[in-house]
């Protein structure tokens, strides 16, 4: 098993451009998270997802949107980067549908927004 | 939102002695939850404690869980320099998938 596999491992973008980090896991887990981690800092719940077809808002979803069409995956999408979103992005996985089981984590995607 | 928060903030220790963190948190829970990061890496689960235990071991880990007071604690003993990492608490609520992680305990173990 591959686990929680991210892609891209490192992007860079301008202000106002668009991207998607791509999340997929291969467990056949219900629940999937992102969280982005600034420096110093602990991890801020993005948008959450209990299920395909199910998602939800974290502490910090201003600015992203994301979808569940699959089990497998749970793409995150930037509409319009701002420099504030430089981060590091961290998706995470848990065959509980509440997150009441361990939770899975990615390696991250480190994104810089100039 | 239910948060963990983790004190002290930094620890810095010689290797083989005991390191203790704690977490404490506000509402009610289900389970309360312990990952660890090191630098640049994403989090991995250590330890996962139910609202109706009150303590638990996983080889040189201990954690407690009093849930009067609402608050946990993770003790690693006998510490080697390869448990430098920054640690996590998570209190999970029995009815939101909301996991939420306070800022976390920077532990330096020194050789």
């Amino acid at each position: 098993n591959a686990g929680v596999t991210q892609t891209p491992k490192f992007q860079v973008l301008k202000t106002g451009q668009s991207m998607t980090l791509q999340c997929a896991q291969d467990m056949n887990h219900e629940y999937m998270s992102w969280y982005r981690q600034d420096p110093g800092m602990g991890l801020r719940l993005i948008h959450y997802s209990v299920g395909a077809g199910i998602t939800d808002q974290g502490e910090v979803p201003n600015g992203y949107n994301v979808s569940r069409s699959t089990t497998e995956d749970f793409p995150l999408r930037l509409l319009s980067a701002a420099p504030s979103q430089t981060s590091v992005y961290f998706c995470a996985s848990s065959s509980s549908g509440r997150a009441a089981g361990e939770l899975f984590f990615g390696e991250g995607s480190r994104l810089t927004v100039l | 939102s239910q948060q963990g928060e983790e004190d002290p903030q930094a620890l810095s220790i010689q290797e083989g002695e005991n390191a203790t963190m704690n977490c404490s948190y506000k509402t009610s829970i289900n389970n309360l939850q312990w990952y660890r990061q090191n630098s640049g890496r994403g989090l991995v689960h250590l330890i996962l404690i139910r609202s109706n235990e009150r303590e638990k071991h996983s080889g040189r880990l201990r954690v407690t869980l009093d849930t009067s007071k609402k608050s946990s604690s993770l003790l690693i003993t006998a510490s080697r320099a390869a448990d430098t990492a920054s640690y996590f608490c998570a209190p999970i609520p029995s009815n939101t998938g909301k996991l939420i992680f306070g800022q976390g305990t920077t532990l330096q173990v020194k050789p």
